[in-house]
């Protein structure tokens, strides 16, 4: 998807070990959103960030960390990877909190934790 | 906390017939309703929303949605299906402006056959 890639596709790591997915946006857009997706879900919201050091918890936070250093990348870390984080993770970038457009999102990451 | 619910996990449907997927949804205050597609391997994308005024709310791809305060609903509908608009679809709910607490439902597949 246009401005917004998220890197690496896909990744299998092992149960312990810290897992970080990163987010890359050349929109300079100011809100950035991590969501997971997974069977009989659909996505729930990880974290967002609303400017550079500006982060707050979503819904499903727990076992998760953020870092926005600058605002083009929205890190999304795993500080010890369990098998319940095996899920597809996506980014999502809006300009602004009301957006006539709805959010964009990245084409997601694929993490398997074994 | 707002919530949406999708009460298909799947719906079949001819090509030319008319479509409907249904979306639910339970929130404080105002809503903001939207509702986006997600293909094969590939991020989500906008469709249409509703903040407020009309509430056949008109979107991409010749889709359109209903809103209907008093039964809480925002049904996406189209007139005539094609087979590319087969997908996953989700309905999403924030509650109000500058909220960035999106709530998503689980999906519903639609299929349709020619």
């Amino acid at each position: 998807d246009a401005g917004i890639t998220q890197s690496p596709r896909h990744k299998v790591t092992e149960t312990g070990t810290p897992v970080t997915l990163r987010c890359h946006q050349t929109e300079n857009h100011r809100y950035m959103y991590w969501y997971r997706q997974d069977p009989g879900h659909g996505l729930r919201l990880i974290h967002y960030s609303y400017g550079v050091k500006d982060t707050d918890k979503g819904e499903v936070s727990d076992g998760y960390s953020v870092s926005r250093s600058k605002t083009e990348d929205f890190l999304l870390t795993l500080e010890s990877a369990t098998s319940s984080q095996t899920s597809v993770y996506f980014c999502a970038i809006s300009a602004w909190a009301d957006t006539n457009y709805g959010y964009t999102f990245g084409s997601g990451t694929r993490l398997t934790v074994v | 906390a707002q919530s949406v619910a999708q009460p298909e996990d799947q719906v079949n449907v001819a090509e030319g017939n008319p479509l409907t997927v249904k979306c639910t949804y339970s929130v404080s205050g105002n809503p903001y309703l939207f509702w986006y597609v997600q293909y094969p391997n590939r991020g989500l994308q906008f469709l249409l929303k509703y903040i407020t005024g009309d509430n056949l709310v008109k979107g991409s791809y010749g889709f359109e949605a209903e809103f209907n305060k008093s039964q809480t609903s925002f049904h996406l509908k189209k007139p005539s299906a094609l087979v590319s608009d087969s997908a996953l679809y989700f309905c999403a709910v924030r509650a109000g402006y500058n909220n960035n607490d999106m709530r998503f439902g689980a999906g519903t597949r639609l299929t349709v056959k020619p």
